[in-house]
């Protein structure tokens, strides 16, 4: 089923530290997984994806995990910077007509 | 590359007028595009996928006669809310993809006040 979020986790860091945000996805047939960042008052914009024959991969400065057993995904943050903070989403695709399935989102705080 | 674009990126209107939202492409041929409605703090929940030229999947709970939705060109959507009422006050982003199952591009999203 699709995730609705009521209100958005946050999550608060401090300058410099890692970060890490979980999603748990819904449907065991997704083979693909998207994170994205959103600023306020903007659109969603792409950070790391991965295909479900992978259980990680890794960009600048993040780090997707995909644990398919436990239908579990995390992004990792290092050295995390007052820019980074935004809400983050991953979204589950790979289903009937290209559709994403967005996660509830995590609100990253990140303390100077 | 890859960049899509919305218009207005706000509006206001009055209710009981109706809204138009455009949608594009604007350095690859989009075939598919969604629109999506979020909420304060919430998630985009996916309303309508639109492939040009054929008529929009609506998602269920989602009225297609109250969101109307034009694909009529490979770099143009457009969602027009009728009749508008404050509850439809929201922020509207839309996305594109080159091929189904393909990345989506997302545009900056387009708010909408209804008074």
């Amino acid at each position: 089923g699709e995730s609705v979020g009521l209100h958005l986790p946050t999550l608060s860091v401090q300058e410099g530290d890692n970060s890490i945000i979980n999603c748990a996805y819904s449907n065991s047939a997704s083979d693909y997984f998207i994170w994205y960042k959103q600023e306020s008052g903007k659109g969603p914009q792409f950070i790391i994806d991965i295909r479900s024959n992978m259980d990680k991969r890794q960009g600048q400065r993040v780090t997707v995990l995909l644990n398919k057993t436990v239908k579990h995904l995390s992004l990792q943050i290092a050295a995390t910077q007052p820019g980074d903070s935004a809400v983050y989403f991953c979204a589950e695709g790979g289903n009937q007509g290209g559709k994403l399935i967005f996660g509830q989102g995590t609100e990253l705080s990140v303390k100077p | 590359g890859a960049v899509v674009s919305q218009h207005p990126s706000w509006v206001i209107c009055k209710s009981g007028t109706s809204v138009k939202i455009e949608c594009r492409s604007l350095d690859f041929q989009a075939t598919t595009m969604f629109w999506y409605r979020q909420f304060p703090k919430q998630s985009l929940m996916l309303m309508a996928t639109s492939n040009e030229g054929s008529k929009a999947t609506y998602e269920q709970g989602v009225e297609k006669d109250k969101f109307l939705i034009n694909h009529a060109s490979l770099t143009l959507s457009t969602l027009t809310v009728t009749s508008a009422h404050p509850e439809d006050s929201s922020f509207y982003i839309c996305s594109a993809s080159g091929q189904v199952g393909n990345e989506q591009f997302f545009g900056p999203g387009t708010r909408l006040t209804v008074l």
